[in-house]
């Protein structure tokens, strides 16, 4: 099974703060990523998916990259509604596997 | 409106056999690929299994041989079939439309449902 390992567990940060969160997969996945956004109580949100496509209607602060092993979500400027969990998956191989998420909270 | 609409959660003892359904609107369930992804309480995402337009099928080891995947193609609908549930299948269930069959999306699931709670306890 390919491993997600998502750096870091949470983060505090501030409205206006760039952020990134990294993700890492325990072996090649071409660009099969994607990210999701998660509120409590809600289901997950698609934002980038083939690691820095951005899912339509998604705001343009979120970007992703990267490619093989290693990709990063940012945030250029957090706004008061991207307080969230964060995700990223792979989908090269099965099985489909996420990280273990990114909670993101307000400072 | 493109949605999906899970149901069939609820509590069920150690053992005993469950059927959800996630109804879709907006496009068709057959002409995609559809997966499952679960959530323990408190916890992170779990794949837990595909139906390719095809019909080939595919689950996580956590839940091969007592889960099963299909689909109503007349009522637009996605099932799972769960069977020899113990407690640690208890979660949020939520349907997902995978977009595995879109080379340029690279299998990113773009629509969830609201998903339906499963509680497996005595």
């Amino acid at each position: 099974d390919i491993q997600m390992t998502q750096s870091p567990s949470s983060v505090s940060a501030s409205v206006g703060d760039r952020v990134t969160i990294t993700c890492q997969a325990s072996q090649g996945i071409s660009s099969w990523l994607a990210w999701y956004q998660q509120k409590p109580g809600k289901a997950p949100k698609l934002l980038i998916y083939a690691a820095s496509s951005l899912q339509s209607g998604v705001p343009s602060r979120f970007s992703g990259s990267g490619s093989g092993t290693d990709f990063t979500l940012t945030i250029s400027s957090l706004q008061p509604e991207d307080f969230a969990t964060y995700y990223c998956q792979q989908a090269n191989s099965f099985p489909i596997t996420f990280g273990q998420g990114t909670r993101l909270e307000i400072k | 409106e493109v949605q999906l609409v899970e149901s069939g959660g609820g509590l069920i003892q150690p053992g005993g056999s469950l059927r959800l359904s996630c109804a879709a609107s907006g496009f068709t369930v057959s002409s995609n690929y559809m997966s499952w992804v679960r959530q323990a309480p408190g916890k992170g995402l779990e794949w837990v299994s595909v139906i390719y337009s095809g019909g080939s099928t595919y689950y996580a080891d956590s839940v091969k041989g007592r889960f099963t995947i299909s689909r109503d193609n007349s009522k637009n609908t996605l099932y799972l079939q769960m069977n020899s549930l113990r407690a640690e299948d208890t979660a949020v269930y939520y349907c997902a439309r995978d977009s595995r069959g879109d080379p340029q999306r690279r299998g990113a699931f773009d629509i969830w449902g609201q998903g339906t709670m499963v509680t497996v306890s005595s």
